[in-house]
């Protein structure tokens, strides 16, 4: 009974290159969503989809950042042009209902721009 | 002022003792309060799950909510070394969207 699958789990990205993280849910759950979590902060809501759906993006930012759940395949979270101040552990996670807070995370993804 | 606030410590108990952590929040539309537990470079666990106010017990594990004071806590008894962690708090109200604390990082001491 695999778990929220994360890859990869480190990426080295030098500025101005783009950035493709990658999550698998949990099977029988059809709600993803992306978490960023910075060096002493809590994890900050990015975004929220539905298979083929993005139902949420407000807490992604408008430019450089996007994110599908394609009808087959992992979702995927795109980061174009990275900066130094997109370097942080963002994660996945996924639920088999919404609204209820009961989330499960992947290992993350640790994205370190030089 | 954020709205969910968490002392991020560290904090540091010996084996045996009890761990009391804690957060405050500003939002009183949170209906659900859960708390996360997070090993080093790994990610959040669901660790305690609550709905509304009131005192949810599971094994070492015991969790708070008081609506009125907009305050939760979580209680570690006979705390562990393997307990070592950074514990998250976290709350939502109607929707899906999760409202962090900080985490506080706990040590255990053998």
């Amino acid at each position: 009974n695999a778990g929220v699958m994360q890859n990869p789990r480190h990426l080295v990205r030098r500025r101005g290159q783009e950035a493709r993280l990658r999550c698998s849910p949990m099977k029988g759950h059809s709600h993803v969503y992306w978490y960023r979590q910075l060096p002493e902060e809590g994890l900050k809501f990015m975004v929220y989809l539905q298979k083929e759906n993005i139902i949420d993006e407000s807490g992604m930012p408008k430019e450089r950042f996007s994110a599908e759940f394609p009808k087959e395949g992992p979702s995927i979270l795109r980061i174009q042009q990275v900066v130094r101040g997109d370097s942080a552990a963002y994660f996945c996670a996924s639920s088999r209902q919404t609204n209820t807070g009961e989330l499960f995370f992947g290992e993350g993804s640790r994205l370190t721009v030089l | 002022q954020k709205e969910v606030e968490q002392d991020p410590g560290p904090l540091s108990v010996p084996e045996g003792a009890i761990v009391s952590l804690n957060c405050t929040y500003s939002n009183s539309a949170f209906q659900y309060f859960m708390w996360y537990r997070q090993y080093s470079r790994k990610g959040p666990e669901l660790l305690m799950y609550t709905y509304s106010s009131g005192n949810k017990e599971d094994g070492r594990f015991t969790a708070q909510v008081d609506k009125s004071s907009k305050y939760i806590s979580l209680f570690i008894r006979d705390s562990q070394p393997s307990d070592s962690a950074t514990y998250l708090c976290a709350m939502i109200s109607d929707d899906y969207k999760l409202s962090f604390g900080a985490g506080t990082t706990v040590t255990v001491r053998a």
